[in-house]
């Protein structure tokens, strides 16, 4: 089964306003990534956070994260047609061994129109 | 910045053919991981290898293995090709070594095609 299932699936906007995407996981976790794919060509890391971090920021992102929830949200801001793309939230299940095996969520694909 | 570099980028093969994959991490970063991602499907973890070692498995087929070299460059080797092998074979570098135990980004590659006719 699925560490990570976001939510929508699919989000549809226009340029300038903000999406939000949803991860949820289900075991304990160190740290939490998002990516970014476009059509079927390669990941491009946007941002980790840790288990002991609540919120971070780059750019025009923001990530949450609750433990306690076992959730985690991408917010762009002010977003630009170039933002259309798959977002994969992944995790690294918990292992306390420094190899961490990512498992990736189902993604959210982002339509932005000009 | 240096990138992980994948060849190829695209291949195509029978099916019973064989294909090897070659990954060339960032420099200085130690581990390797590789994932498949089938058609309209998540990233899936296959192997990862850490200072030439194997570090962990996935849900890796037994027709495939794979080994990092001295120059920590990695190579996936798959045999007997089926047609369900189709998909973009993702490989990632992280640097483990001397980094405490919360684990550290992975940066990807552009991915190699593999179409299996």
């Amino acid at each position: 089964s699925q560490q990570g299932e976001e939510d929508p699936q699919a989000l549809s906007i226009q340029e300038g306003e903000n999406a939000t995407m949803n991860c949820s996981y289900k075991t304990s976790i160190n740290n939490l990534q998002w990516y970014r794919q476009n059509s079927g060509r390669g990941l491009v890391h946007l941002i980790l956070i840790r288990s002991n971090e609540r919120e971070k920021h780059s750019g025009r992102l923001r990530v949450t994260l609750d433990t306690s929830k076992k959730s985690s949200s991408l917010l762009i801001t002010a977003s630009r047609a170039a933002d259309t793309a798959s977002y994969f939230c992944a995790t690294d299940a918990g292992m306390n061994t420094g190899f961490q095996k990512l498992v990736f969520g189902t993604g959210t694909r982002l339509l932005v129109s000009p | 910045a240096a990138g992980v570099i994948q060849s190829p980028r695209h291949l195509i093969k029978e099916k019973r053919e064989t294909a090897t994959l070659k990954c060339y991490p960032i420099p200085r970063h130690d581990t390797v991981y590789w994932y498949q991602q089938g058609p309209g499907q998540d990233p899936q973890f296959l192997i990862s290898f850490y200072e030439k070692m194997q570090s962990d498995k996935g849900s890796i087929p037994d027709r495939f293995s794979a080994q990092q070299f001295s120059d920590y460059h990695s190579e996936l080797n798959m045999s007997s090709l089926e047609l369900g092998d189709s998909a973009l074979y993702f490989c990632a570098s992280g640097q483990r070594r001397g980094r405490p135990h919360y684990g550290d980004e992975q940066f990807f590659g552009p991915g190699t095609r593999l179409t299996v006719l």
